[in-house]
C-alpha cells in the first residue's frame, strides 16, 4: 500500500525565514511526485512534479527536491502570500490513469 | 482554475437522501476524479473515469456511484447519503499517465 506522510503538520515562519518541508514516502516503484498548495476553500494548485531520485524543480521562492524516500520543499525568503497548506502527492508505477496517493498537507504560516 | 466548474458548491442534506454531484470541464481532458478530503484523511480518491462511459473504483468507493455519459461532465451520487459522507469534495481532472491533476474548488457537503 503506497504511503505519504507529511511533516511537519504545521509551521509558522517569520518572514524571510527560510524553512523545508518533509514529505515521505512508501512506494513499490515511483512514477512521479507531485507538490500541491492548497489556499483555503480552494481546490489544490499544482507546483512540482518529480520523477527521479536527484530531481530538482524550483519556481519563485520554492524549490522541490527528491530522493528515493523523500522530498523536501525548501522556502527560501517567504514572504505572508506564501501561507498555505503544501500537500505531497505520488503515484505509483502499477496505477491506473493518473491515482495520487496524498498525505495530509503542511499548514505554513508565515507571518510579516 | 484549469477550466474546471464544480455544483453545487455548498451543499446541506438529510440522511438517507440521493444527492448528485456535478463536475464540468471545458478542457477535453481524458481523465476525471473524484476526492474527499477530510481532516486527519488528507485526499482520497473515491471514483475515477478513463473515458466516456469508462469509470473505475478508487479506495473509499462504498456508497458512491459515478457517470460519464459526455467528456465534459462527471458526476458522483450518494444514493443514500450517511453523516460519515460529510466531507468536502473535490474533482480534478487529467490528460493521462504522468500528467499532474487539475482541481476544482470543491462542493461542501453537510449530511445532518
Amino acid at each position: 500500500e503506497d504511503q505519504v506522510t507529511q511533516s511537519p503538520e504545521a509551521l509558522r515562519l517569520q518572514e524571510g525565514e527560510s524553512s523545508s518541508l518533509n514529505c515521505s514516502y512508501t512506494v513499490s516503484g515511483l512514477r512521479g511526485l507531485f507538490w500541491y498548495r492548497q489556499d483555503p476553500g480552494k481546490g489544490p494548485e499544482f507546483l512540482f512534479t518529480l520523477y527521479s531520485a536527484g530531481e530538482e524543480k524550483e519556481k519563485e521562492r520554492l524549490k522541490a527536491t527528491l530522493t528515493k524516500k523523500e522530498s523536501f520543499l525548501h522556502i527560501t525568503a517567504p514572504k505572508p502570500e506564501d501561507s498555505a497548506t503544501y500537500l505531497c502527492a505520488v503515484q505509483a508505477v502499477e496505477t491506473s490513469g493518473s491515482r495520487l496517493t496524498f498525505g495530509e498537507g503542511t499548514q505554513l504560516t508565515v507571518n510579516p | 482554475d484549469a477550466g474546471i466548474t464544480q455544483s453545487p458548491r455548498h451543499k446541506v442534506t438529510e440522511t438517507g437522501t440521493p444527492v448528485t454531484l456535478r463536475c464540468h470541464q471545458t478542457e477535453n481532458h481524458r481523465y476525471m476524479y473524484w476526492y474527499r478530503q477530510d481532516p486527519g484523511h488528507g485526499l482520497r480518491l473515491i471514483h475515477y473515469s478513463y473515458g466516456v462511459k469508462d469509470t473505475d473504483k478508487g479506495e473509499v468507493s462504498d456508497g458512491y456511484s459515478v457517470s460519464r455519459s459526455k467528456t465534459e461532465d462527471f458526476l458522483l451520487t450518494l444514493e443514500s447519503a450517511t453523516s460519515s459522507q460529510t466531507s468536502v469534495y473535490f474533482c480534478a481532472i487529467g490528460t493521462g499517465i504522468n500528467s499532474p491533476l487539475h482541481f476544482g474548488n470543491g462542493t461542501r457537503l453537510t449530511v445532518t
